[in-house]
């Protein structure tokens, strides 16, 4: 069974200050999505990222693949109120070649940026 | 091009009673995937059809059951519905095939949150 670990849980910040999320695992994954959830709606994709060691920014986003592809980071810049949400992580194994559209997410952070 | 819808957004329910969830995809993809999200759990695959067939399964008892129109629409059914089904049921569509060989994007509806009293 493949499991994401996604730390931390809870993140509560000042405007303006800087925050990694990190998402962890023993397996392997083909590619890594980012969603941001806002309550009572569904996760909105972020970025995927493919290679190891893959760098992608979004704005004031930074996103990272680990080497081995076990792993992925989130690092926001600056954070601003707007950024509040929920943020999950998620692999996505292909067999076979062929992509299976199953998902393993991580539990998720809820970050809340003060002003 | 219009993103994925769920209906309907809100549904309660007794215990015992069955219920029936719907989603349409975005125009051209193939492939739907079913989630089912809860504070405790976080968000658990329960199943994807592609081409009307159903391609993986997760860990979820038989009353879980799906199925997939030629249009690529989905239903999600639940049967006997237990307190612990209360949750937030998400879909997510894809094209169900690799891009660029490497990954397959999935897009998520807005979900329906189910209550069971």
């Amino acid at each position: 069974t493949q499991l994401l670990e996604q730390s931390p849980q809870f993140l509560s910040i000042q405007e303006g200050e800087n925050l990694t999320v990190y998402c962890n695992s023993s397996s392997v994954f083909s590619s890594l999505q980012w969603y941001r959830q806002e309550p009572g709606e569904g996760p909105v994709l972020l970025v995927t990222v493919v290679t190891g060691g893959e760098v992608k920014k979004l704005k004031r986003l930074t996103f990272q693949f680990g080497d081995a592809r076990k792993d992925s980071s989130l690092h926001i810049t600056a954070a601003q109120p707007g950024d509040t949400g929920l943020y999950l992580c998620a692999g996505a194994t292909n067999a076979g070649g062929t992509s299976y559209g199953k998902l393993t997410f991580g539990q998720g952070t809820i970050l809340t940026v003060h002003p | 091009k219009a993103g994925v819808t769920q209906t309907p957004r809100y549904l309660i329910k007794t215990r015992g009673q069955q219920v029936t969830l719907s989603c349409s995809p975005i125009s051209g993809h193939r492939s739907v995937s079913w989630y089912q999200q809860t504070p405790g759990q976080g968000l658990q695959f329960l199943f994807e059809y592609f081409s009307e067939t159903q391609r993986n399964k997760g860990n979820f008892p038989g009353r879980f059951s799906g199925r997939q129109f030629s249009n690529s629409r989905s239903e999600m059914n639940v049967s006997t519905l237990e307190l612990g089904d209360s949750a937030l049921y998400l879909c997510a569509s894809s094209m169900g095939r690799l891009a660029g060989g490497r990954y397959n994007e999935q897009f998520f509806g807005p979900g329906t949150r189910l209550t069971v009293l």
